[in-house]
């Protein structure tokens, strides 16, 4: 059952760019690596998911290295809006048996 | 498209009183989530449906809980009686689930329950 460390919060600076490490070190095989993202008041929104190396959307990008015991999520030129909660996810994909579980995310504050 | 529906938004009920909430997933959508989000924490899944199957509903308490899908679409989750530690955000999620496709998870706004 992969379980995930993520720091309890971070703060930065508007145009800065932010990089946010999840540590899972029981990852399995079949698993996947998904960040969501979350504003007050709303449910959590999709950013990225990926499997290995280097995955790459138009609002972020997500590194995972070989030993994938860990993913880096990163947000190029943040912005005041972009304060939130972001929780990354481990699972396996398409499969009846995956434990899904949210930790209890990174709290990221961007200042002015 | 719209997007997951769920009502009512919030909920505000006296202990051992009945709740319900409803949700209704994105059109298509086979898979369904009920999560439980207690304040400054991660959602906790409840219960996962794969179209009318309960797949996953280990962590529904369910002594109190019960969750139904029928006609694999919207969805009940109903607590019965309430608790004063039941105070917490409920949330819907919905998913497309594809081989060659993406699990990615479509969040409702939730529902926020205070149990008095």
């Amino acid at each position: 059952l992969a379980k995930t460390t993520q720091p309890i919060s971070m703060d930065s600076y508007e145009g800065q760019e932010v990089n946010i490490t999840c540590s899972h070190n029981n990852i399995a095989t079949n698993d996947y690596i998904t960040w969501y993202q979350q504003f007050p008041s709303q449910g959590p929104r999709f950013i990225i998911q990926g499997y290995k190396t280097k995955v790459t959307n138009e609002v972020a990008s997500l590194f995972i290295p070989a030993d994938r015991k860990s993913s880096t999520l990163s947000l190029p030129r943040v912005s005041l809006s972009d304060t939130a909660v972001y929780y990354c996810l481990v699972a396996v994909r398409y499969s009846s048996a995956s434990k899904i579980i949210f930790g209890s995310g990174t709290r990221l504050s961007i200042r002015p | 498209e719209a997007g997951v529906v769920q009502s009512p938004r919030y909920k505000i009920i006296e202990k051992k009183q009945p709740v319900a909430f409803w949700c209704n997933p994105i059109s298509g959508h086979n898979t369904l989530y009920w999560y439980r989000q207690n304040l400054g924490q991660g959602p906790e899944l409840l219960i996962r449906y794969e179209n009318e199957e309960a797949v996953d509903d280990s962590q529904l308490p369910k002594d109190r809980f019960s969750a139904e899908r029928l006609k694999g679409v919207d969805s009940t989750l109903k607590i019965q009686p309430a608790e004063l530690g039941d105070s917490a955000v409920y949330l819907c999620a919905s998913s497309l689930e594809l081989a060659g496709g993406t699990d990615t998870q479509y969040f409702g706004p939730g529902t926020r329950l205070t149990v008095l």
